[in-house]
């Protein structure tokens, strides 16, 4: 069974700093990696996603991560925050099989500090 | 530009009392989905649907039902509303035909349902 992990429910950074959201997956097939992200009171928005091909994925906002496989991990990063990125940041994996088997990970909350 | 829209976007239910989320999307997709999203647990499962008429279980399907009659609706039923039900409910849709998988899912704005 696949899944994700999170580290770190909350992260603050100052605003101008670097954003780095960890998530470390496991999968028993290569997996598809999607980062989401969450602002208040409105559903899940798509940042980026990895299917195959280069490891290193551009999403929109100026995000992008980096698909790890020797690491199991797909961390994202920014490198300047601001103050619109505050929100919460969901990565999600899922096998070949298609979206019924895609699983989230508990969310990052990113506060930034003026 | 509708997208996904949810109805409704809050309730509060006594314990035992019965509802029906909706779901409608604008966008022709075959796959729906409702989760729950509880705080520290990110978004769970409930039930699915890969195309009008069929449904499938979730990760968290006990105490709910579907029903997806049209292309367009996904429909959440609570038979027996239970305060372990309190939570805040996204249905999704997205794209997935012949080589076109893994589609990114498209969220609604949520509802966000109290049982007391």
């Amino acid at each position: 069974a696949q899944s994700v992990t999170q580290l770190g429910s909350h992260v603050s950074v100052s605003e101008g700093a670097l954003v780095l959201l960890r998530c470390n997956y496991s999968s028993s097939v290569p997996p598809y990696l999607f980062w989401y992200v969450q602002y208040p009171n409105q559903g899940l928005q798509l940042l980026l996603k990895y299917t195959t091909g280069a490891t290193l994925v551009k999403g929109i906002n100026g995000f992008e991560a980096e698909f790890k496989k020797s690491e199991t991990s797909f961390h994202l990063t920014k490198p300047s925050a601001h103050m619109s990125d505050a929100a919460e940041y969901f990565c999600a994996v899922s096998d070949n099989f298609g979206n019924e088997k895609l699983t989230f990970g508990t969310g990052t909350r990113l506060t930034i500090i003026p | 530009n509708a997208g996904v829209t949810q109805t409704p976007k809050f309730r509060v239910l006594k314990t035992g009392q019965s509802m029906t989320l909706l779901c409608a999307q604008d966008m022709n997709h075959e796959y729906m989905y409702w989760y729950r999203q509880d705080p520290g647990m990110g978004l769970r499962l409930i039930h699915y649907s890969v195309g009008e008429g069929t449904t499938a279980k979730g990760e968290v399907p006990d105490g709910y039902n579907v029903s997806r009659l049209k292309k367009q609706n996904f429909l959440l039923g609570l038979e027996s509303a239970a305060p372990s039900q309190t939570s805040v409910y996204f249905c999704a849709s997205s794209y997935e035909k012949g080589v076109f998988r893994n589609q990114p899912q498209h969220f609604g704005d949520g509802t966000r349902l109290s049982i007391l």
